[in-house]
């Protein structure tokens, strides 16, 4: 079945490392994107992929880092520099702008 | 500034009651409005709507937009406890790059 998977689901991290959330998707869709979830904030974007090799910050890119070297591959990196990294982070991707994401599970970020 | 509101942020109800819920929107060049229900991880696409007046409608659910005044309504008659959920509104951004902008959400809970 062709779909998203976002890996691991649970991570627990310390202060101060880096941790890479995985997101795969077998759709063949070009656009990927990532997006971080708090409660009452809604979904809020942190850096999205139009084509493979390409990719550009959202609007809460500081303190993460992605890359796209395949078309099926986004994972994104949270880095030490950000400063409140523990949330909901979903994995998204879509075909086309005419239609709506397709979702990952999601991956649940905690920095103990 | 693309933006997207939901009202309400939380919602108590009992099972039976009919709900409806709201999201108003303000996005330059605006092409369509997606309505998501999130129960536990992935967003699960429920309606897209791009035409003023049409009620899209799914079983016990129904939206409909209105382009003059920039909002549309989510409604859910005769609810179930299985439609506890965040139901999520997003609407394109303006700007070419296949974003979602999404509201903070409604978090529906249906007692027995």
């Amino acid at each position: 079945d062709g779909g998203i998977t976002q890996s691991p689901k649970y991570l627990f991290r310390k202060e101060g490392q880096n941790v890479t959330l995985s997101c795969e998707q077998n759709l063949n869709h070009d656009a990927m994107y990532w997006y971080r979830q708090d409660p009452g904030q809604g979904l809020r974007l942190i850096y999205y992929s139009q084509i493979v090799n390409d990719f550009q910050k959202g609007d809460i890119a500081e303190g993460y880092s992605v890359s796209r070297e395949k078309k099926e591959s986004f994972p994104l990196t949270v880095t030490s520099a950000q400063k409140n990294p523990t949330a909901f982070y979903l994995c998204a991707s879509t075909p086309d702008p005419a239609f709506g994401y397709t979702f990952g599970s999601g991956t649940r970020l905690t920095v103990v | 500034e693309d933006k997207v509101v939901q009202s309400p942020l939380s919602l108590v109800v009992h099972e039976g009651d009919t709900v409806t819920l709201n999201c108003s929107y303000e996005v330059t060049n605006f092409r369509s409005l997606l309505w998501y229900k999130q129960e536990k991880k992935a967003p699960t696409f429920l309606f897209m709507l791009t035409s003023s007046g049409i009620e899209k409608k799914s079983g016990r659910l129904s939206s409909i937009l209105d382009k003059k005044e920039l909002f549309s309504i989510l409604n859910i008659t005769a609810t179930q406890t299985g439609d506890s959920a965040i139901y999520l509104c997003a609407s394109w951004s303006s700007s070419n790059t296949g974003k979602l902008i999404f509201g903070q959400g409604t978090t529906l809970q249906v007692k027995p």
